[in-house]
């Protein structure tokens, strides 16, 4: 089945230690997702890549940056996470065009920090 | 801009009983409209989505909702609760290629 895979599935890491989490992507879709979700909380956007163009947030911390290499694959690195960090990480696809496609989640990264 | 709002952060039904999540957009544009699920440590899956057409959408897992343009509102239902079913569900609004994201109402089911 095409899919959106994510690895690791769980990640600890120490307070400060640069971090990359992975998202790979056999939908051949032109948009790819990463949120943080917090407990209890929505999926916050931190950016996305439209193809090769990157589109970050507003609020989205400097710590936080992303590469698309190919259309399957995304990486989110953290360059020096903090304890505010911690959180479930989710990669996303979507066709991009219609512009009303749904979007496509992995099952998450839960990064701890230590 | 737009917005989501889920009234109810948590919600408890029994095993049988009619499940009903509320959610209301606010949108400068006709919105398109999706409800996803998301059990424990998984993503979020797609239950049912609203772009144009029909405004009562049957998903997957028995749920539909309906949108009501005058009530701005997004309502998810399912007519009988199963124990599978218990989840954190979320409304979200697409615009511009972007979702809007409401903070989620964590469904319980009692047997």
């Amino acid at each position: 089945d095409a899919m959106v895979i994510q690895n690791p599935r769980y990640q600890v890491t120490q307070f400060g230690k640069p971090v990359t989490l992975s998202c790979s992507q056999t939908l051949n879709h032109n948009v790819m997702y990463w949120y943080q979700q917090k407990s209890s909380q929505a999926p916050k956007l931190l950016f996305h890549y439209y193809d090769k163009d990157f589109n970050n947030e507003a609020d989205t911390p400097d710590n936080f940056q992303s590469r698309r290499p190919n259309t399957s694959f995304c990486f989110l690195d953290i360059r020096s996470p903090g304890l505010g960090d911690a959180a479930m990480y989710l990669c996303a696809t979507s066709r991009g065009l219609p512009n009303n496609q749904p979007q496509h989640f992995g099952d998450g990264t839960r990064l701890s920090i230590l | 801009a737009q917005s989501v709002t889920q009234l109810g952060s948590h919600v408890s039904v029994s095993e049988g009983a009619l499940v009903l999540l509320r959610c209301n957009y606010s949108s400068s544009v006709p919105p398109y409209l999706f409800w996803y699920v998301q059990y424990p440590n998984q993503g979020l899956q797609l239950l049912l989505k609203y772009t144009t057409g029909a405004t009562l959408v049957k998903g997957i897992n028995g749920f539909e909702a309906e949108f009501k343009k005058s009530e701005t509102s997004f309502h998810l239902t399912k007519p009988s609760a199963h124990m599978s079913d218990a989840a954190e569900y979320f409304c979200a609004v697409l615009q511009a290629g972007k979702s809007t994201f409401g903070d989620g109402t964590t469904l319980t089911v009692k047997p």
